[in-house]
This record gives C-alpha cells, sequence and structure tokens, in this order.
C-alpha cells in the first residue's frame, strides 16, 4: 500500500563514521529501488539504485544492500560528512502495468551528522 | 544529468485564490510527470500523474476539480490549486524521468504553498 506520513525517525552519527540507514519496503513484486537525499526545503535528489536482480550495489561513498527474502533496503554512507545531514528516503517501483512508473516512498529517516 | 525546473519556489496568497505551479523537463522529454505533496518532517504523498495529451491520473482521496493538472506538452506539466484555502498550505513537489525502464525519477525543487 501506499506509505504513510510518520514523524521521521532520525539516526545521529559522529562525522567521520559510517552511517546505516534502513528501510522496509512493501511489495514484494517491485523490481527497482531508489535512495533519495533530502534537504530542508529542496526536492529529493537520486543518490544510487538497485535492480531487484541485485544484492549490492556501489556508488561514491554510498552501498546499497537489498535483501529481498525480508523486504529490506538498506543505505551505507561512508565517512559521513555534515554535508551528508539530510532526509534519506527509499522508494520502491513495481513491475510496470500500463504506462504508469510510479514510485513508493518509504517514511524517510533524517540523518544528523555531529562535527 | 536529467534536470527538473520548477517554478515558483514560493508562493504567499490569500485564501481563495487559485495558484498554478509549473514543471519543466529540461533536456528530456517526458510523457509522464508526478507531483506529489508533502508536509513537514512527512514522506513525499503521490497526488496525481500526469499524462501527455490526456487526462492526469489522480490517487485515490486527491480532488481532481481542486488539483487540475495540464500536461500539454512533453516538457511542461502545470498543476492549478483552485480556490486556495488554508489547509491547502503544503510543499508541492513535481518528479519526471524513468519512463525507459528502470531509471530513477528526477525532482524539482518544490514549491512551498501558504494561503493566508
Amino acid at each position: 500500500g501506499e506509505s504513510v506520513g510518520l514523524h521521521l525517525p532520525t539516526l545521529s552519527v559522529q562525522e567521520g563514521d559510517n552511517s546505516i540507514i534502513n528501510c522496509a519496503y512493501s511489495n514484494s513484486a517491485s523490481d527497482y529501488f531508489i535512495w533519495y537525499k533530502q534537504e530542508s526545503g529542496k526536492g529529493p535528489q537520486f543518490i544510487i539504485d538497485i535492480r531487484s536482480n541485485m544484492d549490492k550495489r556501489q556508488g561514491q561513498r554510498v552501498t546499497v544492500l537489498l535483501n529481498k527474502t525480508v523486504k529490506h533496503l538498506s543505505l551505507q554512507i561512508a565517512a559521513t560528512q555534515p554535508g551528508d545531514s539530510a532526509v534519506y528516503f527509499c522508494a520502491e517501483k513495481g513491475p510496470r502495468r500500463g504506462a504508469t512508473n510510479k514510485l513508493i516512498f518509504g517514511t524517510g529517516t533524517l540523518l544528523a551528522v555531529q562535527p | 544529468g536529467a534536470v527538473v525546473s520548477q517554478h515558483p519556489s514560493r508562493v504567499i496568497c490569500k485564501s481563495g485564490t487559485s495558484v498554478k505551479i509549473e514543471c519543466r523537463s529540461l533536456d528530456f522529454q517526458a510523457t509522464t510527470m508526478f507531483w506529489y505533496r508533502q508536509f513537514p518532517k512527512q514522506s513525499l504523498m503521490l497526488m496525481a500523474t500526469s499524462n501527455e495529451g490526456s487526462k492526469a491520473t489522480y490517487e485515490q482521496g486527491v480532488e481532481k476539480d481542486k488539483f487540475l493538472i495540464n500536461h500539454a506538452s512533453l516538457t511542461l506539466s502545470t498543476l492549478t490549486v483552485t480556490s486556495a484555502h488554508p489547509e491547502d498550505s503544503s510543499f508541492y513537489i513535481c518528479s519526471a524521468g524513468g519512463e525507459r525502464g528502470n531509471q530513477p525519477q528526477h525532482f524539482g525543487d518544490g514549491t512551498r504553498l501558504s494561503i493566508l
């Protein structure tokens, strides 16, 4: 079903530490997943994506892990920096039916990086 | 990379006013665009899918006569909040892209709508 708005959980980390942000997705048929970063007053910014035929994908300082068995997605940020402070959303997309390619967003996690 | 531009970034107006928000894909064509609404400290809620050359598809609970969507070209979709009231105050965000297989959507920077 659709994500319901809730108060954001917060992850507080020290600068330089690694961060792990978790997400439970809803549809076992979803075949594509995206992590977005949203800074205050701005739209979401693409970070990294992964397809359902993969378990892991790495980018620059970020890694996404997908566990389809338990419908779990995680985003790992290495050597977290103050500029990483933002809200992070996971999004899932189900197999295309007709022409729609809409995304379903998770509730989001606020990452607070302490200097 | 793909860029989506949204305008205006902020609107403050009186109750009863209709407000139009524009969403443009700057370097690609978009058959579909998406409109979201976001309340403080909450996730993005999909309002509707804007379809080029045809009617928008609204999510359950979203009033189509309240939120008019027009997608007249492959690079422009507009959302008009008609006769806006204070409860319509929110952050509205559009997105486009991801139409060819598994590719990400890209988002505009949102419009902060405040109805007095």
